[in-house]
């Protein structure tokens, strides 16, 4: 059973526009929303993270945006740049768990064409 | 500083063949992970290291799969007779202990493991 659902699996936007990923989640004990960006070839890279107790955190041209009665948060990439092209992940976990341990969503590929 | 470190890079190998994979954590960091990721499954979460504690190995698919930590530190992930299915890339990410920093996972660049 898929704990975390991811979509689109892929998207293209052109550049300067805003890309947006989705990502809904079922184990309501989870209290901790990373996204990571993975590039061909390298393992995956923090990107931003988020608690439940926000509804929306901003760095830089990415925000995730929370919304917890509906289990669900995404990403926003504001002015999509070519250099943006990679493969992101949602991710959560639980701190009850002790482990910590991820579960992902299946990705999305990321194109931005200029 | 550094960053986690896995060796080797790619791993070709037949099946039924042993192979052992290795992991160097971020200087510090007490939490280790191991997960897999595959085209068909995604990242999957394998097995949990932490200070001089009992691993959490709820994630490893069989019991081919083991792992161990020496002076906690380095993690070697060894999959025992290795079967086609067990191709995939490896992924070995550590965490920091401190308040507030304990869920952020800094994953290695992967081991790829090819089974023919």
């Amino acid at each position: 059973q898929q704990q975390v659902k991811q979509s689109p699996q892929s998207l293209i936007v052109q550049k300067g526009g805003i890309s947006i990923i989705n990502c809904a989640y079922e184990n309501t004990a989870f209290d901790y929303f990373p996204w990571y960006q993975q590039f061909p070839g390298k393992g995956p890279a923090l990107l931003i993270a988020i608690r439940p107790d926000v509804s929306e955190k901003k760095e830089g041209r990415f925000t995730i945006s929370f919304n917890k009665s509906a289990k669900q948060f995404s990403l926003h990439i504001m002015d999509s740049q070519p250099g943006d092209s990679a493969t992101y992940f949602c991710a959560a976990s639980s701190s009850g768990a002790g482990s910590y341990q991820l579960t992902f969503g299946k990705g999305t590929k990321l194109s931005v064409i200029p | 500083g550094a960053g986690v470190s896995q060796s080797p890079s790619n791993k070709v190998t037949e099946k039924g063949k042993d192979v052992e994979l290795r992991c160097d954590p971020i200087s510090g960091h007490t939490a280790l992970y191991w997960y897999r990721q595959s085209l068909g499954q995604g990242l999957e979460f394998l097995i949990y290291f932490q200070g001089n504690s009992a691993p959490d190995k709820s994630g490893l698919p069989s019991d081919r799969f083991s792992a161990e930590r020496t002076g906690g530190s380095v993690s070697t992930l060894t999959i025992q007779r290795t079967q086609q299915e067990d191709s995939a890339v490896y992924l070995c990410a550590s965490s920091p202990i401190n308040w507030g920093e304990q869920e952020t996972q800094y994953f290695g660049p992967g081991t790829r493991l090819l089974v023919l």
